[in-house]
């Protein structure tokens, strides 16, 4: 069952901050999230598990509310380097294959 | 270290033909991903591999479409017959398995049909 992310595309000001929410109607055992510039391959940013654990990039923090299964991504004091789509990816069971949403495009401007 | 590398990364098919695609996984991990991603959407999941077994292959659209990794480390997705709809990036990716394990996506190969 693929995630819903919103909104669908974000433009702000270098140095302004962004969230981004990923919602799922399944019960989840992960949310990952990653960043896609064109061309590029995903790059992993965050995942949290049920039950609290999170690994990922010190400037970037994410939340998980396991009771609404959703998940959002904060951008705080956003660089141009943020600029690119944002997938989270659900994970329903451990080790199992992503279900990524349709992305969250974000533009940085100087 | 190295990280997952894909060939070829791009690949140009006449309708009809067969194409196979390669991947190489981060040494030591044992999960194995191929997604497919076509233009301006998330990835799609296609078949994934614990070792050397395919555990999940649901998300391959046809019969056309085959996937092995015989030894547990490199994995070929093969396209026999490809149709212009086949047209799409081919990402792969690798994780260690399980618990806080994200996984490393390869650069991909793009494919088109013509």
């Amino acid at each position: 069952q693929q995630p819903v992310q919103s909104p669908q595309a974000v433009i702000l000001r270098e140095g302004e901050d962004a969230v981004i929410n990923c919602s799922s109607s399944k019960a989840l055992y992960s949310v990952h999230w990653y960043r896609q510039k064109h061309g590029e391959a995903p790059v992993f940013l965050m995942i949290l598990l049920k039950g609290g654990e999170q690994k990922g990039h010190d400037k970037i923090s994410a939340s998980f509310n396991e009771k609404k299964q959703q998940s959002s991504l904060y951008l705080t004091a956003s660089q141009l380097s943020y600029s690119g789509t944002y997938f989270c990816g659900t994970e329903p069971r451990s080790g199992y294959a992503l279900n990524f949403g349709k992305g969250t495009s974000l533009l940085v401007t100087p | 270290g190295a990280g997952v590398s894909q060939s070829p990364r791009y690949k140009v098919a006449k309708r009809g033909q067969d194409v196979a695609l390669r991947c190489d996984p981060i040494s030591g991990h044992v999960s194995l991903f191929w997604y497919q991603q076509a233009l301006g959407q998330g990835p799609e999941f296609l078949t994934y591999f614990q070792n050397e077994a395919q555990l999940d292959k649901s998300g391959l659209p046809s019969d056309r479409f085959f996937a092995e990794r015989p030894e547990g480390s490199v994995s070929t997705l093969k396209i026999q017959r490809t149709q212009q709809e086949d047209s799409a990036v081919y990402l792969c990716a690798s994780s260690i398995g399980q618990g806080l394990s994200e996984q490393y996506f390869g650069p991909g190969t793009r494919l088109t049909v013509t």
